[in-house]
């Protein structure tokens, strides 16, 4: 079974500048998380679906960032524009329900120049 | 407060030994997870083990076993037999129930210990 899919791997761009991250989950997963990991530090929530609503979105920074959940299964992060300090790596994670296991993906790391 | 405190930034054990992870924990919530993960340098958070607060016998995986004191409030990750693919980053994690809506089984990590496994 394939684990949690998360595209690009790698992505450099100029600030200012927008980005976007697609995530796929595991299939059948209902609770989708992103999850933003800075150098040195644990990973932290930005946003959690249950399906196609957004039920805790208190640590995303709205004025820049967006998160949308359509259909219930893939989701995107964007960021636009983007700004020096938000190079870190954004991790996509899914559940089966938000009290069971979270497992992540690989992560899609972001360099801003 | 940290929720989650992780003192070893960095750990060495030899290959075939055995190793613990320290991690203590910080909540008021009698209904709580703990989670150990294993973040290798290609990036992904791989998931090593769980320990509910109300579990009776510590857990294990394999390997991995956790070593959980609740009155000190401490979920210690033992690894035993080490290899050398077991060089990486682990990060213990903690999920309250903290009743329903936002905030809610929220996922909050420690700082990480960086093991290496020393041929």
């Amino acid at each position: 079974e394939a684990g949690v899919v998360q595209s690009p791997r790698y992505k450099i761009i100029e600030k200012k500048q927008p980005v976007a991250f697609w995530c796929n989950p595991i299939s059948g997963h209902n609770t989708l998380y992103w999850y933003l990991q800075n150098l040195g530090q644990g990973p932290e929530l930005l946003i959690r679906y249950e399906n196609e609503e957004a039920v805790d979105d208190s640590q995303l920074p709205k004025d820049r960032f967006s998160a949308e959940r359509l259909k219930g299964v893939d989701s995107t992060l964007k960021i636009q524009p983007a700004e020096l300090g938000d190079s870190a790596v954004y991790l996509c994670a899914s559940s089966l329900g938000s009290g069971n296991t979270i497992y992540f993906g690989e992560g899609s790391w972001l360099t801003v120049v | 407060a940290q929720k989650i405190t992780q003192t070893q930034p960095g750990m060495f054990v030899q290959e075939k030994e055995a190793v613990t992870l320290d991690c203590t924990y910080d909540t008021s919530d009698p209904s709580y997870g703990l989670f150990w993960y294993k973040q290798p340098s290609s990036g992904e958070m791989i998931f090593l083990i769980y320990q509910g607060s109300y579990d009776q016998q510590n857990a294990t995986e394999g390997r991995y076993s956790l070593n959980f004191q609740k009155a000190r409030k401490s979920a210690n990750l033992v690894i035993s037999a080490s290899q050398l693919g077991d060089s990486a980053m682990y990060f213990c994690a903690m999920r309250e129930a903290g009743g329903t809506g936002a905030g809610s089984y929220q996922l909050t990590f420690g700082k990480g210990t960086k093991l290496s496994v020393i041929p």
